[in-house]
């Protein structure tokens, strides 16, 4: 039982190169969260899956999609990737709501020059 | 939208002290209450959390204080140990809404042996 995993756990790009972040869970569960971390602001909700085909933005949508891919798997796509996109991002899932314990992954930080 | 503010920002203690952490939130739906601690290099991992309708909760030498009345919710960690030291998060939730989760900034805790 592996929790929640992410890949890559470091990236570099350039303005304006694209890539998709990874995240798994085996948990079961049905809502999945993506959220950046950045110094001393804390964690921001980027968008989230409340179930398997449904996705809804959170605090800081723009500049990012977001596919869930089954109910393991909800991915986060960065278009055109920009410096204030330099972030260390998290996935999280929780079993139905966000009212359930929320476990979250180990992050992928990432630079974008 | 909710508003999540978190005192203080960085807290240093002796070990063996007591350290509190507080919160305020903004929306009165809001109706969970977790709190996370993150360890260097990881992801965040709950630690206690409290419902609206509890107004303490205790697990070893961990406790959470929940005031609705004045929207605010505190931690206190007792008999600190080095290996508390790590940023420790509050969030508030509204059960409603899968996705509505926000975070407070962050506590930076040293404990110092």
């Amino acid at each position: 039982n592996a929790g929640v995993t992410q890949t890559p756990k470091f990236q570099v790009l350039k303005t304006g190169q694209s890539m998709t972040l990874q995240c798994a869970q085996d948990m079961n569960h049905n809502s999945m969260y993506w959220y950046r971390q950045d110094p001393g602001m804390g964690l921001r909700l980027i968008y989230y899956s409340a179930s398997e085909g449904t996705t809804d933005k959170g605090e800081v949508p723009n500049g990012y999609n977001v596919s869930r891919l089954n109910k393991r798997e909800f991915s986060l796509r960065l278009e055109s990737a920009a410096p204030s996109q330099t972030s260390v991002y998290f996935c999280a899932s929780s079993s139905m709501s966000s009212t359930d314990t929320q476990y979250f992954g180990p992050g992928t930080r990432l630079t974008v020059l | 939208g909710e508003n999540v503010e978190q005192h203080p920002s960085t807290l240093s203690v002796q070990e063996g002290d007591s350290a509190v952490i507080k919160c305020t939130y903004s929306d009165s739906a809001s109706n969970y209450f977790p709190w996370y601690k993150q360890e260097l290099g990881k992801g965040p991992q709950l630690i206690i959390d409290i419902r609206s309708n509890v107004g303490e909760k205790k697990d070893q030498r961990i406790a959470v204080t929940l005031n609705k009345t004045a929207k605010h919710f505190s931690l206190h960690i007792t008999e600190t140990q080095p290996e508390d030291s790590a940023v420790y998060f509050c969030a508030a939730s509204m059960g409603t809404n899968a996705g509505k989760s926000t975070f407070g900034d962050g506590t930076t805790l040293t404990v110092k042996p």
